[in-house]
């Protein structure tokens, strides 16, 4: 059971938008930032967004992050069949940890 | 450009100690930054297992601590994970990772392709 929770999966055809939510609380989420991971078929997991709404340089902007009280959201339009991963959400707890959500895996129709 | 790579036994037998070492390449550890360890069991999600800084300071998953040691050696330009009485739930894929920013760690932009370490008798 992971400290925070996002669908299972979510899916979308090739050109439209798709967003996949985290929850969490005031002990991770609601007090800090959160970052999201893509994890390719066979390959270590990918930072795409840190600090709620920042993309590392090299991420395209199709990748978009929010953040609202103890949730956040991942938002990719115009997508890819590349594109399908399993995206995590992180961030840090007050019990002086690191957590991650389930995952969530994503299916480009 | 910085790499990581992680090294050690895939195969450990139950109730004995884990050990990974994760090697440095194009940054020197001394320099900062937090260095981290994450797991993922097959098929399932991501485990964060714990952090350290160059400094030495480390924060480790509640549900591991009495479990793990993280250690940094500047010297040889590596961090290593002890994981001890394992079982089989400690299977998984293991990773190493560089913090995001020289002062957080609660990201990771850097990772190593990871190693898989099976608990089996």
């Amino acid at each position: 059971q992971s400290v925070l929770t996002q669908p299972p999966s979510v899916s979308a055809a090739p050109g439209q938008k798709v967003t996949i939510s985290c929850s969490g609380s005031s002990s991770n989420i609601g007090n800090n930032y959160v970052s999201w991971y893509q994890q390719l078929p066979g390959t270590a997991p990918k930072l795409l967004i840190y600090d709620n709404n920042k993309r590392p340089s090299g991420i395209p902007d199709r990748f978009s992050g929010s953040k609202s009280g103890t949730s956040a959201t991942l938002g990719i339009t115009g997508l890819q069949t590349g594109d399908e991963a399993d995206y995590y959400c992180g961030t840090w707890d007050s019990s002086l940890s690191g957590v991650f959500g389930g995952g969530t895996k994503l299916t480009v129709l | 450009q910085v790499q990581l790579q992680e090294s050690g036994p895939g195969l450990v037998k139950p109730s004995e100690t884990l050990s990974l070492t994760c090697a440095v390449s194009g940054y020197s550890i001394s320099s900062g930054y937090y260095w981290g360890w994450i797991r993922q069991p097959p098929g399932k999600g991501l485990e964060w297992i714990g952090s350290i800084y160059h400094s030495g300071s480390t924060y480790y998953n509640p549900s591991l601590k009495s479990r793990v040691t993280i250690s940094v050696d500047t010297s040889k330009n590596q961090f290593s994970l002890k994981l001890s009485s394992v079982t089989a739930a400690d299977t998984a894929v293991y990773y190493c990772a560089r913090g995001y920013s020289s002062s957080r760690n609660d990201a990771f932009d850097i990772w190593g392709q990871g190693t898989m370490v099976t608990v089996s008798s």
